[in-house]
């Protein structure tokens, strides 16, 4: 069964001190490896698709990276701003629609 | 990208009534979907909206319970019939353009759902 899984669950960062968020999945045929941010109330707010092994993507402090086995998120120096859920998702060969992890919430204190 | 519109963006209904969500997009798009995300949780697809044919449902979600009408590319409602609290949830419209096959999906700010 095809699963997508995100760790931690929650992430408390100072601000200006890096992390990574992790998502693990099990896809047969991956056709892209989604990160969407969202904040509360809100719908998803597309970052990132990666599409093979070792592909990068960066946008501003975030940087997307993805192996056969896991994608990454890095943040660098985050900023108060960054707080919010970032959500992995996964489309194997045959669907259409994505496969979500239940995310990441990070929380940056200034 | 998809500029994707939803109404309402919240709303609060007794038990046993329905609600129509409607999904509005700036351009044609070939696929429409429908996502529910409850309290705490991440999102699940409820259905795929066929233009000019019938949804695609996932498993766990019927028709009779979600109805969806999709009459046109830029378009389309779901339905939450005969509503219970459990159906309190935040529903989500995303449109993929399926123009290639590696295609970008992109996600409606959501409706907010609460049933008393």
């Amino acid at each position: 069964e095809d699963q997508v899984t995100q760790s931690p669950e929650a992430l408390r960062l100072q601000e200006g001190e890096s992390s990574s968020l992790n998502c693990s999945y099990t896809v047969s045929g991956l056709r892209g490896l989604f990160w969407y941010r969202q904040d509360p109330g809100k719908g998803p707010e597309f970052l990132f698709t990666l599409y093979s092994a070792g592909e990068e993507k960066e946008k501003e402090r975030l940087k997307a990276t993805l192996t056969k086995k896991e994608s990454f998120l890095h943040i660098t120096a985050p900023k108060p701003e960054d707080s919010a859920t970032y959500l992995c998702a996964a489309r194997d060969q045959a669907g259409t629609a994505l496969i979500f992890g239940k995310g990441t919430t990070l929380s940056v204190s200034s | 990208s998809a500029v994707i519109s939803q109404k309402p963006s919240r709303d609060i209904c007794q038990r046993g009534t329905s609600l129509t969500i409607q999904c509005q997009v700036d351009s044609q798009v070939t696929m429409m979907f429908w996502y529910r995300q409850q309290p705490g949780q991440s999102l699940t697809l409820i259905a795929t909206a066929n233009q000019g044919s019938e949804a695609t449902y996932e498993s766990g979600f019927v028709i009779d319970k979600f109805p969806i009408s999709r009459p046109n590319l830029t378009f389309s409602t779901l339905t939450v019939s005969n509503m219970s609290p459990e159906d309190s949830s935040i529903y989500l419209c995303s449109v993929d353009d399926g123009t290639n096959y590696y295609n970008e999906q992109f996600f409606g700010p959501g409706t907010r759902l609460t049933v008393l």
